[in-house]
């Protein structure tokens, strides 16, 4: 069964680096978002990809992130400058996008735990 | 916003028990998603249920959906200890066709041996 698969599993990064998390989302799918749970706490949804630009992205996706589908395959998240509250899991999900609804299920994949120091 | 909402937030049972958890939600949906999350590890895509459908079954799930309530369940029959995860239910805004989901704290289930 198609899958969506993240790399790398675990980033330690100094506090002010920047990093990138990649992920490669179901081939024929259409949408693409990114989430992050910090530890204990709730899945947030960062921002939604769709027909190679951002569709929607929420007020944590501020100035320092930014998403780019760089060829057929891949999309990731950079995260310019890296503060210690970005220490969180970042999940990357995909879904088809059946006829431009929501009818469709979107499948995440295992996340990159990010730790920030 | 549109996050669904989990009750209980804990819930501990006997393998072979079946497990019910709640959720509720604020606006209309296209649809609604259960995952499963087991601690530290990615979010499993459980079942879907469109809004013009009542009840969905998947092996040992059954889901519901009371629109007019605004609320869902989801059953586990003939629970197991490998069940033990957090269950969390997200719902698809009517109104977008971009696919945001909305989590909430879930529902800590427990199967004990």
């Amino acid at each position: 069964e198609p899958e969506v698969t993240q790399t790398p599993s675990h980033q330690v990064t100094q506090m002010g680096q920047e990093v990138i998390l990649r992920c490669v989302p179901i081939s024929n799918h259409l949408y693409f978002y990114w989430y992050r749970q910090i530890l204990g706490q709730k899945v947030e949804f960062l921002v939604s990809f769709y027909n190679n630009e951002i569709s929607e992205k929420s007020e944590i996706f501020d100035d320092q992130f930014s998403v780019e589908r760089p060829d057929g395959s891949n999309f990731t998240l950079k995260i310019r400058s890296t503060k210690l509250e970005d220490s969180a899991m970042y999940f990357c999900a995909s879904r088809r996008g059946l006829a431009g609804t929501t009818t469709d299920t979107q499948y995440f994949g295992p996340g990159t735990r990010l730790t920030v120091l | 916003s549109q996050q669904g909402e989990e009750d209980p937030q804990a819930l501990s049972i006997q393998e072979g028990e079946n497990a019910t958890m709640n959720c509720s939600y604020k606006t209309s949906i296209n649809n609604l998603q259960w995952y499963r999350q087991n601690s530290g590890r990615g979010l499993v895509h459980l079942i879907l249920i469109r809004s013009n459908e009542r009840e969905k079954h998947s092996g040992r799930l059954r889901v519901t959906l009371d629109t007019s309530k605004k609320s869902s369940s989801l059953l586990i029959t003939a629970s197991r200890a490998a069940d033990t995860a957090s269950y969390f239910c997200a719902p698809a805004d009517r109104g977008s066709t971009l696919g945001r989901l909305y989590f909430g704290r879930g529902t800590q289930l427990t199967v004990w041996p």
